[in-house]
């Protein structure tokens, strides 16, 4: 079975630091595995995702992510933080060596960035 | 290039009464996802669906959910008799391909209310 965590339900920072949003996974096999922003009151958007090759993914409004397959993490960072990145972030996995089309979800963290 | 068009955005029901959910993918996409988001909580995975084919349903529950995808319309998911357990997040996702490396993109969800 496949399975995702985030161990922090909210992180607060001040704009221009850096913001890192954590994510562990479990699965049994080499994961897919994917972050996306959702906004108050809508859908969620893409941010960036990893499958193979180089374990720094860069994705979307200057975030990036590094797969870390010892530690099974995938934690979610941008450098210098935005008053407008305040949001619900999700991580989540997609089990290639089983059915690899059903995408499993942690919890979300909410982000909130002081001005 | 529109992207998931979901419909309502807001929906509310008594008990008893029949909610039923659209779902339009986006161009070129013919594999839908639909996932339930429940307050404070991430999103679980219900359906997966290719046109006029239900390719996974172990997410739904066993009674009074029903999904469908016809070859020339949107994706329906319908739940009967609902309950004041049914208020939820609905959201809809489409993908190009359904493959592991595929993405799945979201729609704006469908909030749903049972009074």
């Amino acid at each position: 079975a496949q399975s995702v965590a985030q161990p922090e339900d909210q992180v607060n920072v001040a704009e221009g630091n850096p913001l890192t949003v954590k994510c562990t996974y479990s699965v049994s096999g080499n994961p897919y595995l994917f972050w996306y922003v959702q906004y108050p009151n809508r859908g969620l958007q893409f941010l960036l995702k990893y499958i193979t090759g180089d374990n720094l993914v860069k994705g979307s409004y200057g975030f990036e992510a590094e797969f870390n397959k010892s530690q099974t993490s995938f934690h979610l960072k941008k450098p210098s933080a935005l008053v407008s990145d305040s949001a619900l972030y999700f991580c989540a996995v997609r089990d290639p060596s089983g059915n690899d089309y059903k995408l499993s979800f942690g919890a979300g963290t909410t982000v909130t960035v002081r001005a | 290039n529109a992207g998931v068009m979901q419909n309502p955005r807001h929906l509310v029901r008594r008990r008893g009464q029949e909610a039923r959910l659209r779902c339009s993918p986006m161009k070129g996409h013919s594999h839908v996802y639909w996932y339930r988001q429940l307050p404070e909580e991430g999103l679980k995975f219900m359906v997966y669906l290719q046109k006029e084919n239900i390719i996974d349903e172990s997410g739904m529950p066993k009674e009074r959910f029903s999904a469908e995808f016809p070859k020339e319309g949107p994706s329906i998911l319908r739940i009967q008799q609902v309950v004041r357990g049914d208020s939820a997040a609905y959201f809809c996702a489409s993908s190009q391909d359904g493959g592991g490396t595929d993405t799945q993109y979201f729609g704006p969800g469908t909030r749903l209310t049972v009074l």
